[in-house]
């Protein structure tokens, strides 16, 4: 079946550092895949979107880039703020399917 | 706009009472999830409805109903509360199910079984 696995956080970063977070996927065929945030006291709300391989996804200073020879899908910021705080969820679409796969999260606190 | 909303915002629950949490949306949306969220397991789909008066089985749909009440309303019921389903339950919605992508989450239901 169709996963999502994400590195475990919590992930604790200065302002203006560098994040990174790595997400992986398993599936057949050729999914879509998404990165949602949730932050604190919301509900979750997509971010960034790639729909094949090689296309890269941008937000707010995010970036990911679908790759297929890797099955992966890392998100990165180059400068993070501490409004960058919260959870971070990677989640994939079969191209034939309706409903989205989530990996576990992934949270993120940057401090001043 | 609300988008979405969902009540109540926490809730206690001892074994075996029964609850419904309420889920609305005024985005005219046509279809709308359930899910629950539990550490380190991400989202998990409970219920989903693609259109008004239909509603389908999610991954873990044991131990709850659902109805899809009108466009705007769907309601998840639990029968006969357990401690395992102390969890976080969001409501979302999307214009359809080939949009699913873009998903539209409430704010979340925090609920704990004793």
């Amino acid at each position: 079946g169709n996963s999502v696995t994400q590195m475990e956080g919590p992930v604790t970063l200065s302002e203006e550092a560098f994040l990174t977070i790595n997400c992986t996927y398993t599936a057949t065929g050729y999914p879509s895949l998404f990165w949602y945030v949730q932050y604190p006291g919301e509900g979750l709300q997509l971010l960034l979107k790639a729909t094949k391989a090689d296309d890269k996804g941008s937000n707010k200073g995010f970036e990911a880039t679908y790759r297929k020879e890797t099955t992966s899908f890392h998100l990165e910021k180059g400068s993070v703020q501490v409004s960058d705080s919260a959870v971070y969820f990677c989640a994939l679409k079969k191209a034939a399917g309706n409903k989205l796969t989530f990996g576990g999260g992934t949270r993120v606190l940057v401090k001043p | 706009n609300a988008g979405v909303t969902q009540t109540p915002k926490f809730q206690v629950l001892k074994t075996g009472q029964s609850m419904t949490l309420q889920c609305a949306q005024d985005m005219n949306h046509n279809s709308m999830y359930w899910y629950r969220q539990d550490p380190g397991m991400g989202l998990r789909l409970i219920y989903y409805s693609a259109s008004e008066g239909t509603t389908d089985k999610g991954e873990v749909p044991n131990g709850y109903n659902v109805s899809r009440l009108n466009k705007r309303e769907f309601s998840l019921r639990l029968e006969s509360a357990a401690p395992s389903q102390t969890s976080v339950y969001f409501c979302a919605s999307s214009v359809g199910l080939a949009e699913s992508y873009e998903q539209y989450f409430g704010p979340g239901t925090r609920l704990t079984v004793t």
